[in-house]
């Protein structure tokens, strides 16, 4: 079946470093491809997607590029601030519209002021 | 807009009771997705519900089981509870006409005792 894997956790960091979250999946078809972020205490928040090979999501400074040669969607972000500490989850839906995600076990991200 | 609303915001229940939870989707959305999300976890989905019916359904037992109203409002009911069924469920609520995105609830901490 359809699966995510994410780089393990956690993930700490200083204010204004660079971050690399790594994920790969595995689907039978040509997945959407999803980051969603879980701050403390609250539910899932999409960040970004993208729905085809190649195409860039992007959303308050995060980027991420859906690579099918690499079957990979990792997540960047240039300089990172202490409000960005939280939960990131890597998901995919298999089939448009019906909107059933399958997520990575998540990475907690830290960062130091 | 309220967003996805859920209650209750933490339940502690005993071995062997059965638990009802509910959720209320975003203004505009007609489906809702069940998900069950262990510590430290990604969430696994439960089942989706669209027009009052059972779309897909994920690898859970017959315990849990569901239900969508007319206004699309939904509610999880979880029999015979295990400790194993401590969780945070969260529901997500979409419209098969809105495109991709899911809007999560921030979800219902269950603990079995």
């Amino acid at each position: 079946g359809d699966s995510v894997t994410q780089m393990e956790g956690p993930v700490t960091l200083s204010e204004e470093a660079f971050l690399t979250i790594n994920c790969t999946y595995t689907a039978t078809g040509y997945p959407s491809l999803f980051w969603y972020v879980q701050y403390p205490g609250e539910g899932l928040q999409l960040l970004l997607k993208a729905t085809k090979a190649d195409d860039k999501g992007s959303n308050k400074g995060f980027e991420a590029t859906y690579r099918k040669e690499t079957t990979s969607f990792h997540l960047e972000k240039g300089s990172v601030q202490v409000s960005d500490s939280a939960v990131y989850f890597c998901a995919l839906s298999e089939v448009q519209g019906a909107q059933k995600l399958v997520f990575g076990q998540g990475t907690r991200l830290t960062i130091n002021p | 807009d309220a967003g996805v609303t859920q209650s209750p915001t933490h339940l502690i229940k005993t071995r062997g009771q059965q638990v009802t939870l509910r959720c209320s989707p975003k203004s505009g959305h007609d489906t809702v997705s069940w998900y069950q999300q262990a510590l430290g976890q990604g969430p696994q989905f439960i089942f989706q519900y669209y027009e009052e019916e059972e779309r897909q359904r994920g690898n859970f037992p017959d315990r849990f089981s569901g239900h969508q109203f007319p206004n699309y409002s939904s509610e999880l009911n979880v029999n015979a509870l295990w400790l194993g069924d401590s969780a945070l469920y969260l529901c997500a609520s979409s419209s098969l006409s809105g495109g991709l995105e899911a809007f999560f609830g921030q979800g219902t901490r269950l603990t079995v005792v």
